[in-house]
Parts: C-alpha cells; structure tokens; sequence
C-alpha cells in the first residue's frame, strides 16, 4: 500500500524560511507532489518531483530523496498569504495512476 | 477555462437516501479521481479511473460506485447515504505530462 508521514503543524515568521518534511511507503513510485489548500478551497498544485534532487519554482522548492522515501518543501520569504495547508501526495500503484495524500501539514504564518 | 467542474456544490441528504455527484472535466485528461476530506484532514482517495472504461478502488471505497461515462465524465453515486458519509468532496483530474491534479471546488456532503 501507499502512506506517508508529514507534520501536522508548523509555525514561523513572516520573512522567515520553513521546511516541511514528507515521508512515504508506497509500491512502485512514480513521483511526489505538493499541495497548497486555504480554507474553504480546493487544493491547489505547487509542485512535483519525479527523480533525486530540487525543484524551484519562485519562493517555493521541493526536493526528493527517492533512496531514502523523502521529500521536503521549502518555503523562503513567508507571507501571510502562505498561512494554509500543504500536502504531499505519492504517486504509485501500477502504472503510476494511484495517488495518495498525506494528512497535511498546517502553516501559520505570524507578524 | 472552466477545468474541473463538480455538481452539486452543497446537498443534505437524509440516511439511507441515495444520490450522485458528477464531474467533468474539459482538460482531455485521461485519469480522473474523487477523494473526500473530512474537517482537519487530508484527502483520501475513494475511486479513480486511470482512464476511460476503467475503475479501480482507492482508500475508502467502501459505500460508493463510480461510472466513468466517458473520456470528460467521471460521476461518485452514494446508494444508502451515511452520517459517517459526511464530508466534502473532491473531483481531481490529472496532467499525464506534469502529474498536476486539477480539482474541482467540492462538494458540501451533510447526511442526517
């Protein structure tokens, strides 16, 4: 089966930078997202890493560990805007089709 | 651009009725998914459709059928409604190039 561990919740700074961690198990990987969700909206894409390293798209990067089943991403220059949830979610299964989410990581950015 | 739309957005049901939520999607995407999130959780998934003409059950598929009537639409059917089948519902859609999921805006599930 496919699960994965993340943080429940994570408070920091506006300005600050802040890394939330993502552990997974799943048979056969194809790949690991991340997700932004304020409340009352749908989730919302932020990025995905298919091989070893670190994505950068703006303030945002993720990175992936597949030897170790680990991913992280990493949040610079916090605003308030980015007080929300963030997820990560497996791909796996056969084909890759079958995709699982964590449970959520929850940001609050203060003043 | 409407993308990944969900009907209904809000429904009470009473236990033990019946209904259908629907979902279609103009993105031409092959795979298609529901999950639900219950308050202070994560999305789990219930069914996914790799691509049209197949099904196959996720986390929680337990209470629910799926049909993926064709390539745009991929409908969530509850037949004996729960109060545990509480809960807000998610209709996804998927970039086979980006892996992005595109989802719709939810559906607002309250069984009494």
């Amino acid at each position: 089966g496919q699960s994965l561990e993340q943080p429940s919740e994570v408070t920091a700074v506006e300005g600050a930078i802040v890394q939330i961690n993502c552990t997974y198990q799943t048979s056969g990987f194809y790949g690991l997202s991340w997700y932004q969700q304020h409340d009352g909206g749908a989730p919302t894409f932020l990025s995905y890493n298919a091989l070893d390293g670190l994505e950068e798209t703006g303030r945002f990067s993720s990175f992936l560990s597949r030897s170790d089943s680990y991913g992280y991403l990493l949040l610079q220059e916090l605003q308030m805007k980015d007080s929300a949830s963030y997820f990560c979610a497996v791909r796996g299964g056969t084909g890759g089709f079958k995709t699982i989410f964590g449970a959520g990581t929850r940001l609050f950015v203060k003043a | 651009n409407a993308g990944v739309t969900q009907t209904p957005k809000f429904q009470v049901l009473k236990t033990g009725q019946s209904m259908t939520l629907q979902c279609a999607q103009d993105m031409n995407h092959n795979s298609m998914y529901w999950y639900r999130q219950d308050p202070g959780m994560g999305l789990r998934l219930i069914y996914y459709s790799a691509s049209e003409g197949t099904t196959d059950k996720g986390e929680v598929p337990n209470g629910y059928n799926v049909s993926r009537l064709n390539k745009r639409e991929f409908s969530l059917r509850l037949e004996s409604a729960a109060p545990s089948q509480t809960s807000v519902y998610f209709c996804a859609s998927r970039d086979r190039n980006t892996g992005e999921l595109f989802f719709g805006e939810g559906s607002r599930l309250t069984v009494l």
